[in-house]
């Protein structure tokens, strides 16, 4: 039972670049979420979405693009990288249909140049 | 998003005694649902414990149990017999019922000391 996986789990990069960061996961839950940790800041949402190809803004959503084509994979993209954006970046899956509880990935450190 | 308050950025406590963290939150929901997150150095996020809003009772899991004041929009989390792979960042979050969003405290970091 691998649960919800992040990919890669350390990135390095540079100011301008574009980086793609994974999750999947494996119970088929309908909601899946992205967010960023900061110290100071707790997690803040970046996006979610509640489906197949339905997403939604988040408390945060500047700098950054998803999709979601297959209800398992949740990619977030960093279209041109800033260093504001270091960060380390969680995904969660929910069942939805009436439960409550996120379930969380082990999360990407992610460190622009 | 909802403002979920943490107000105790670091607390120490030494092993076998009892800690209390302490969040407050601002809602205009009646319906809602509370979380207590434990972050160990290992990054990964592990759920405490949750609270439905609707519920006058406290909820308790083992070690960890809460103290739910609706009126006075708190929810504050008991460390009883602490113990050293307690040490973690705890979060407090918030999430209306069903809208499956969190929101966060900035987080609390405890160390149990030997």
């Amino acid at each position: 039972d691998a649960g919800i996986t992040q990919s890669p789990r350390y990135k390095i990069t540079e100011t301008g670049r574009q980086v793609t960061l994974m999750c999947h996961q494996t119970w088929s839950h309908s909601y899946m979420f992205w967010y960023r940790q900061d110290l100071g800041h707790g997690l803040r949402l970046i996006y979610y979405s509640a489906a197949a190809d339905i997403t939604d803004k988040g408390e945060v959503p500047d700098g950054y693009v998803v999709s979601r084509s297959k209800t398992e994979n949740f990619p977030l993209t960093l279209e041109s990288a800033t260093r504001s954006q270091t960060s380390v970046y969680f995904c969660a899956s929910l069942a939805g249909t009436g439960t409550d509880t996120q379930y969380f990935g082990p999360g990407t450190r992610l460190t622009v140049l | 998003a909802q403002t979920v308050t943490q107000s105790q950025p670091e607390m120490s406590v030494q092993e076998a005694e009892t800690v209390t963290l302490s969040c407050t939150y601002d809602t205009s929901e009646n319906n809602y649902y509370l979380f207590w997150y434990k972050q160990p150095p290992s990054r990964q996020m592990i759920l405490v414990i949750r609270q439905e809003a609707y519920k006058q009772q406290n909820a308790t899991e083992n070690r960890f149990s809460v103290n739910f004041q609706k009126a006075a929009k708190s929810f504050s989390l008991k460390i009883s017999d602490s113990q050293l792979g307690d040490t973690a960042m705890y979060f407090c979050a918030f999430m209306k019922i069903n809208d499956y969003k969190l929101s966060f405290g900035a987080g609390t970091t405890v160390t149990v000391r030997a």
